[in-house]
């Protein structure tokens, strides 16, 4: 059964340093998403991306932040100058369409840690 | 006021009984679709089970259930003959029509469930 997959699994990093966090959505989806969840508490929405191009972020999605698809397999999400703050585990899901119907899959997520 | 309200943060259940675990929510688009994750400890979502709003029956999913009662703007997940592998975060969450804004999930706070022996 196709599945999003997420690497690295875990990063550990440096405050201020930069990250990208990296994503395979299953091969026919065409909507992307970045979610993220501070340990303990709710998932929280980040990004939508179609068609090369952000349709919706959150508050949250300030410019530290940005994503990308740099070819036809992955979807990436750059922090630009990690926080302490930004510790969490951060999804990436996908979807065939973007209606209320339809189903977001998610991958296994990547721990980040600032330290 | 919250979209998704989830009441209950731990539950717990013996083996092979069922339980229910509540979900409440809130929004004025006609159109949207509710769903459960699961989250095990190792963390990962896993999709469970989907209702959407004009649906008529309430869904259903191996042992995945969902009692769904518009009027009262409940989607409550019940999961029938638990297994100690059930034990996880249960998560609850929705994604409104157009006029909602759309593409994004909204999540609930979560219930971890326990099964025991």
């Amino acid at each position: 059964e196709p599945e999003v997959t997420q690497t690295p699994s875990h990063q550990v990093t440096q405050m201020g340093q930069e990250v990208i966090l990296r994503c395979v959505p299953i091969s026919n989806h065409l909507y992307f998403y970045w979610y993220r969840q501070i340990l303990g508490q709710k998932v929280e929405f980040l990004v939508s991306f179609y068609n090369n191009e952000i349709s919706e972020k959150s508050e949250i999605f300030d410019d530290q932040f940005s994503v990308e698809r740099p070819d036809g397999s992955n979807f990436t999400l750059k922090i630009r100058s990690t926080k302490l703050e930004d510790s969490a585990m951060y999804f990436c899901a996908s979807s065939v369409g973007q209606g209320e119907t339809d189903t977001q899959y998610f991958g296994p997520g990547t721990r980040l840690t600032v330290l | 006021a919250q979209k998704i309200t989830q009441t209950q943060p731990g539950m717990f259940v013996q083996e092979k009984e069922a339980v229910t675990l509540d979900c409440t929510y809130d929004t004025s688009d006609p159109s949207y679709g509710l769903f459960w994750y699961k989250q095990p400890s190792s963390g990962e979502m896993i999709f469970l089970i989907y209702q959407g709003s004009y649906d008529q029956q309430n869904a259903t999913e191996g042992r995945y259930s969902l009692n769904f009662q518009k009027a009262r703007k409940s989607a409550n997940l019940v999961i029938s003959a638990s297994q100690l592998g059930d034990s996880a975060m249960y998560f609850c969450a929705m994604r409104e029509g157009l006029t909602g804004g759309g593409n994004k999930l909204t999540f609930g706070t979560g219930t971890q469930l326990k099964v025991e022996l």
